[in-house]
């Protein structure tokens, strides 16, 4: 079963511009990851956050975490063409991960 | 160098065919995982294997057969197959608690299409 949603389903921006992404789930975490996918292609780690944590950055990438709300965002600034691609938020429980439906992410040059 | 690899990478075959997909891993991960990934994108998990045993059994048709012969391997099965089947099925490997800041490792896909 599907864990989480994802919201936009679909965002569509100028490069440069910042991209937000939303992730809502609905069972306990150890921790949350988000992942790219480019058409045709496999699955790239992005970045893992564990519960107890809030906020955490890799480079361009800002992810935060509310576990009251159940809620991750994943912030990508000064987005690039090279971008563009699906973006998928997963949640892990003990070696059980699941994922939302993703956010399929357009960058115009 | 590869470290999740799947094959095939293409797999198109006659409805009522038996086919395999094999999956290897070098990173040492203890846990590995097949995941089915549909037209419309999402991805549901179906097995995992830690060390060799089943872990999670998602609903899936008993149709579908997974093998770990060690925990490098974990080969997927599919009796009689059918149009509904046609997807792209992921591997995928993790440590034990699957909590590294490498996440999960993915292989590159294997494009089923049953005509």
């Amino acid at each position: 079963s599907q864990q989480g949603e994802e919201d936009p389903q679909a965002l569509s921006i100028q490069e440069g511009e910042n991209a937000t992404m939303n992730c809502s789930y609905k069972t306990s975490i150890n921790n949350l990851q988000w992942y790219r996918q480019n058409s045709g292609r496999g699955l790239v780690h992005l970045i893992l956050i564990r519960s107890n944590e809030r906020e955490k950055h890799s480079g361009r990438l800002r992810v935060t975490l509310d576990t009251s709300k159940k809620s991750s965002s994943l912030l990508i600034t000064a987005s690039r063409a090279a971008d563009t691609a699906s973006y998928f938020c997963a949640t892990d429980n003990n070696n059980d991960m699941r994922f939302g439906a993703g956010t399929r992410l357009t960058v115009k040059p | 160098d590869t470290a999740v690899s799947q094959t095939p990478k293409y797999l198109v075959t006659q409805m009522g065919n038996d086919k395999s997909i094999k999956c290897e891993q070098n990173l040492g991960h203890d846990t590995m995982y097949w995941y089915k990934q549909d037209s419309k994108k999402f991805l549901k998990i179906m097995f995992s294997y830690n060390n060799k045993e089943l872990i999670i059994n998602e609903t899936v048709p008993n149709r579908f057969s997974p093998k770990s012969p060690d925990k490098a391997h974990l080969n997927l099965h599919i009796n009689s197959l059918e149009l509904g089947d046609s997807a792209v099925y992921f591997c995928a490997s993790s440590p034990r608690g699957g909590g590294s800041v490498y996440g999960y490792t993915f292989g590159s896909g294997t494009r089923l299409t049953v005509v």
